[in-house]
């Protein structure tokens, strides 16, 4: 079965500092993984995801991921941290049958401190 | 189009009451998701919909759940005699393609409160 964890219920960290969300996975076949961050009473934004190529993906907002085959992560990182960027960052990993559903983790609330 | 639509943002229902939540997905999406999120956890899978075909459905939607996607266009979901422990986020997403590459987008949610 495939999952997903995310260690840290909560990460600070502050303002102008560089930011990581960890995440590993467990999958059967090629993962596809995904991070989303969620707002207060807001659904989830697609931040970006790693298909295949090189493991640097880059997204939305400055954010980019490195996925890291051998410990099986897919850490999201951040060079400089704005206070904007204070949310709930979920990481995914799609499940491989026909549906293409996602497979959550518990979420990573982050806080920028200004 | 402005993206994956939900209405109505918010619904507080009594229990047993029969509540029901619509969702807009992004034109031309074949695929729609049905997921629930409680709080402290992250979104769990309830339904799926390839057009109009329902095609899988998670151990979590208990009978007294029911989603349709009539023409493959909007879908409904109904939770019949409501209970306490459906309170939570019910959030849509919609995907297009037939390959795992493309994202998924998701709508704003429905936050039910059963009280």
């Amino acid at each position: 079965a495939q999952s997903v964890a995310q260690p840290e219920d909560q990460v600070n960290v502050a303002e102008g500092n560089p930011l990581t969300v960890k995440c590993t996975y467990s999958v059967s076949g090629n993962p596809y993984l995904f991070w989303y961050v969620q707002y207060p009473n807001r659904g989830l934004q697609f931040l970006l995801k790693y298909i295949t190529g090189d493991n640097l993906v880059k997204g939305s907002y400055g954010f980019e991921a490195e996925f890291n085959k051998s410990q099986t992560s897919f850490h999201l990182k951040k060079p400089s941290a704005l206070v904007s960027d204070s949310a709930l960052y979920f990481c995914a990993v799609r499940d491989n049958s026909g549906t293409y559903k996602y497979i959550f983790g518990t979420g990573t609330r982050l806080k920028v401190l200004a | 189009d402005t993206g994956v639509s939900q209405d109505p943002r918010h619904k507080i229902t009594k229990r047993g009451q029969n509540v029901t939540f619509r969702c807009d997905p992004i034109s031309e999406h074949n695929r729609l998701y049905w997921y629930r999120q409680t709080l402290g956890q992250g979104p769990e899978f309830l339904t799926y919909f390839q057009n109009e075909a329902q095609l899988e459905k998670s151990r979590l939607l208990s009978d007294r759940f029911s989603a349709e996607r009539p023409k493959g266009s909007f879908s409904t979901l109904e939770i019949q005699r409501t209970e306490q422990g459906d309170s939570a986020m019910y959030l849509c997403a919609s995907q297009v393609g037939t390959t795992q590459n493309t994202e998924a987008f998701f709508g704003q949610g429905t936050r039910l409160t059963v009280v």
